[in-house]
């Protein structure tokens, strides 16, 4: 079974930095591209970075380019976004997701919560 | 970037209701269209990708069709369990963008 579990996630001071994890099980790691998206409280999902099966490819969306930075460690199955300069707007729920084939996001994970408040 | 505009933002609905919800595509994304469903506090979970190709374990009463600039997810039988949010995503063009959302709620 495909689980992808979030960790890392809580409260952080605006101009503070976090790194949030995905640990990953059930399929082949390394295989698949895979991304972060984001729901702010009560709104809509949000793609925020994509990572290429062995990490040599990385895309941002432009409101946390330069601030934010996705790796991968397939050794250790694992996902990470480093969060940096966090400002009020990047409290939201992060979701890590694997990219299905050629048809978006067929599995996430149940999604970690950033706060970014004084 | 794509725009997705999704309709309704909201709708009431009861069990058994035929239920309708519309993305229009700023563009053409030929197929590249999937449907997302989500309850309070959880994850999404994919109903309909490619358009129109139903998700493995996904209940036959969902169904996508669409190409080009205009997609519809339709729910002929609506259950209990359905009362959810829903969203489209366009991966046809960089950045793959979302739908607002649909809240399916209960009349």
């Amino acid at each position: 079974e495909v689980q992808l579990v979030e960790s890392g996630g809580g409260l952080v001071q605006p101009g503070g930095s976090l790194r949030l994890s995905c640990a990953a099980s059930g399929f082949t790691f390394s295989s698949y591209w895979m991304y972060w998206v984001r729901q702010a409280p009560g709104k809509g999902l949000v793609w925020v970075s994509r990572i290429d099966i062995d990490g040599s490819s990385t895309t941002y969306t432009d409101s946390v380019r330069g601030r934010f930075t996705i790796s991968r460690d397939n050794a250790k199955n694992t996902l990470y976004l480093q969060m940096n300069s966090l400002r009020a707007e990047d409290t939201a729920v992060y979701y890590c997701a694997r990219l299905g084939g050629y048809d978006g996001f067929d599995h996430w994970g149940q999604g970690a919560l950033v706060t970014v408040s004084s | 970037d794509i725009q997705m505009t999704q309709s309704p933002s909201s709708l009431s609905a009861s069990v058994g209701d035929r239920v309708t919800i519309t993305c229009r595509a700023s563009q053409d994304i030929r197929n590249h269209l999937g449907w997302y469903q989500q309850k309070p506090g959880k994850a999404p979970k994919r109903l309909i990708y490619a358009a129109s190709s139903l998700q493995s374990g996904v209940p036959s009463r969902f169904s996508g069709s669409g190409s080009g600039t205009e997609f519809t997810l339709t729910i002929t039988s609506l259950q209990p369990e359905d009362f959810a949010s829903y969203y489209c995503l366009q991966y046809n063009g960089d950045p793959w963008t979302f739908g607002q959302g649909t809240k399916v709620g209960i009349k």
